[in-house]
């Protein structure tokens, strides 16, 4: 079935790092791809999404290309700041899969000021 | 801004007691969500919920679980005699009609502690 894999976290960072947080998924057809976010006591909120190949989203200063050559969908930003602190999830979807979502565990950002 | 609006924010109950977790969607969305995450793992889908039934649902969504929109506005997740391992944080979701590539829009989170 269809799978996310997202690297461990926590993930800690100065601010005004680089950030990249990696993800790979499996799916049978073609998906699409989305990145979500969740600050500190808030829900869930989609950052970004990319629904064919090649495809770059982009929001916030986020940015992450869907890469159909090696199934992934990495987020980067180029600095970061202490407001990007949250947990980030990457999820896929499928019309075979009733566009319902598959999620990633999501990974921990911390930025230190 | 509409939102999801999820209570309560924290829930701690006995092993074999009966759970309601509620659940206000975004007004004029047609599709509901329930998804868990047990600490540390991964976000799991549990049911999808259209025109008053359930579309979907995943192994998880045993006999032990139910869900209910009683009214106009709110839709529920009974859990019927929990256990241990249903501790999890519980996210209610939901979606208009036609957004056919999968974003939805996400509550809080119910915390669920079984004791």
């Amino acid at each position: 079935g269809d799978s996310v894999t997202q690297m461990e976290g926590p993930v800690t960072l100065s601010e005004e790092a680089f950030l990249t947080i990696n993800c790979t998924y499996t799916a049978t057809g073609y998906p699409s791809l989305f990145w979500y976010v969740q600050y500190p006591g808030e829900g869930l909120q989609l950052l970004l999404k990319a629904t064919k190949a090649d495809d770059k989203g982009s929001n916030k200063g986020f940015e992450a290309t869907y890469r159909k050559e090696t199934t992934s969908f990495h987020l980067e930003k180029g600095s970061v700041q202490v407001s990007d602190s949250a947990v980030y999830f990457c999820a896929l979807s499928t019309s075979g899969g009733s566009y319902i979502p598959t999620f990633g565990r999501g990974t921990s950002l911390i930025v230190h000021p | 801004e509409p939102e999801v609006t999820q209570t309560p924010s924290h829930q701690v109950t006995q092993m074999g007691q009966e759970v309601i977790l509620r659940c206000v969607p975004i007004s004029n969305h047609l599709y509901f969500y329930w998804y868990r995450q047990i600490l540390g793992q991964k976000v799991e889908f549990l049911v999808s919920f259209y025109n008053n039934e359930i579309s979907e649902k995943s192994e998880i969504f045993d006999d032990q679980f139910s869900v209910e929109r009683p009214d106009g506005s709110n839709f529920t997740l009974k859990i019927r005699s929990t256990k241990l391992e249903d501790s999890a944080m519980y996210f209610c979701a939901s979606r208009p009609a036609g957004a056919g590539t999968g974003e939805l829009f996400f509550g809080e989170g119910s915390r669920l502690t079984v004791l």
